[in-house]
């Protein structure tokens, strides 16, 4: 079964220091997603993207983070400068995508990296 | 906005049949609910949707009233590897649906 992948699995990093998440969405989705998850808490939504372009993203979502799709396989989260607060599991996801969007179109999601700013 | 409302944690034994009832009373009419299932240190998986009545998978039941208020998922028989969190989702807008809204979801602990 097809599924999404990511790495690294674990990210310790010094505070200030950019870092790059890596993701490998399902090789026929066109919707991909970030959300990310502080320990003990809710899985909050980063970010989504589709067609080369962010579809939508949140407050969290602020100017320190990024998001690129640089080849036709990966989908990528870059952080800046990284803050303590940043520390959290981040995971990607993607749907497949419909010729209109409704809440139907499920969103498969990977393994996680858990991130650690010291 | 159509929030969730979920019980905090639920506790059962292997071989039980769990029931976990979601409510989310602004639910909008093209909506659908969606339950995923999330292990610690995992990223949330899939389990069932529906819209209305009742939808059947090979891991679970989804029940919705016909007022669409509130569902219930269905674990049949569970096991000690159904120990999870569990999330129930509507969508957050209904011309938006991008993002997944979790919310703290239900603890399920399946004891031998």
């Amino acid at each position: 079964e097809p599924e999404v992948t990511q790495t690294p699995s674990h990210q310790v990093t010094q505070m200030g220091q950019e870092v790059i998440l890596r993701c490998v969405p399902i090789s026929n989705h066109l919707y991909f997603y970030w959300y990310r998850q502080i320990l003990g808490q809710k899985v909050e939504f980063l970010v989504s993207f589709y067609n080369n372009e962010i579809s939508e993203k949140s407050e969290i979502f602020d100017d320190q983070f990024s998001v690129e799709r640089p080849d036709g396989s990966n989908f990528t989260l870059k952080i800046r400068s990284t803050k303590l607060e940043d520390s959290a599991m981040y995971f990607c996801a993607s749907s497949e995508g419909r010729g209109e969007r409704t809440s139907t179109d499920t969103q498969y999601f990977g393994p996680g990296t858990r991130l650690t700013v010291l | 906005l159509a929030k969730t409302t979920q019980p905090i944690s639920m506790d059962s034994y292997e071989g039980q049949e769990v029931n976990i009832t979601c409510s989310h009373n602004n639910i909008a009419t093209n909506d659908y609910i969606t339950w995923y299932q999330q292990f610690p240190s995992q990223g949330p998986r899939f389990i069932i949707q529906g819209y209305k009545t009742k939808v059947t998978n090979e891991v679970a039941s989804l029940f919705i009233p016909a007022d669409r208020k509130s569902s219930t998922l269905s674990l049949p028989r569970v096991s000690l590897s159904d120990t999870a969190v569990y999330y129930c989702l509507v969508g957050d807008d209904p011309y938006n649906t991008d993002k997944l809204i979790f919310g703290t979801g239900t603890r399920l602990q399946v004891f031998p």
